[in-house]
């Protein structure tokens, strides 16, 4: 089974610009998450999916930042215009939640590498 | 001050000593997860634990939710064992977002 996966690994874009990122959870897991690393500091909350809806968006930190979940499968985190302090590691999760067939720890998050995004 | 507090923040210890990194949290929670980050790697998680004790391997995670406090021991510690571990916990219900401690970076010289 694939695990989480994210692209790009590494982006470096101008301050002003747009960038997608893009985060494929594992098959069949409901909830999907993304979170934010700054450096220095710990890992936060962003949002949190449940299929195609969103659940909790509390995390996000402005209106630059617009999260989709298509068809409840993959999931794009949009940054529109990108500034400075927007740079850091964008990592992605999944857990598979109640109902789900055969899930030992339903609520057990699975994820991704992370997306590096420096903002110049 | 963070809802998550991890001790030590860094950690350098000898091949074969027995490792104990430490999480407190200030508010009620539903889960805990002990994660583990190489360096350049991605998260993975170790354990997650609403109540006393769990074993996998060489690695042991403990909670004592009324102290409001969790414990990840690592015995015969490993080279390979060198990386950032991460306590985070579940404010709310399970399927919620989680809060992240610093994280410990454990480095294990051989």
């Amino acid at each position: 089974e694939a695990g989480v996966t994210q692209f790009p690994s590494h982006s470096v874009i101008e301050k002003g610009q747009t960038v997608t990122l893009r985060c494929d959870p594992i098959s069949g897991h409901d909830n999907l998450y993304w979170y934010r690393r700054v450096m220095g500091k710990e890992i936060k909350f962003l949002l949190h999916f449940v299929k195609e809806s969103k659940q909790d968006e509390s995390g996000m930190p402005n209106n630059r930042f617009l999260a989709e979940r298509t068809g409840g499968t993959y999931s794009t985190l949009k940054v529109q215009p990108a500034e400075l302090e927007d740079s850091g590691v964008y990592f992605c999760a999944s857990s598979p939640g109640w109902g789900r067939w055969g899930a030992l720890s339903p609520y057990e998050q699975y994820f991704g590498p992370g997306t590096r995004l420096t903002v110049t | 001050k963070n809802e998550v507090e991890q001790s030590p923040q860094n950690l350098t210890a000898q091949e074969g000593e027995f490792i104990t990194i430490n999480c407190s949290y200030s508010v009620g929670i539903s889960a805990l997860h002990w994660l583990q980050q190489h360096p350049g790697g991605g998260i993975v998680s170790l354990f997650m634990l609403s109540s006393g004790k769990k074993k996998h391997g060489r690695l042991i995670a403990t909670i004592n939710i009324q102290e409001k406090h969790s414990s990840l021991h690592i015995t015969a510690s490993h080279p390979r064992d060198s990386a950032v571990y991460i306590c985070a916990v579940h404010l709310g219900g399970g399927a919620d977002g989680l809060t992240f401690g610093k994280g410990t970076h454990l480095i294990i010289q051989p």
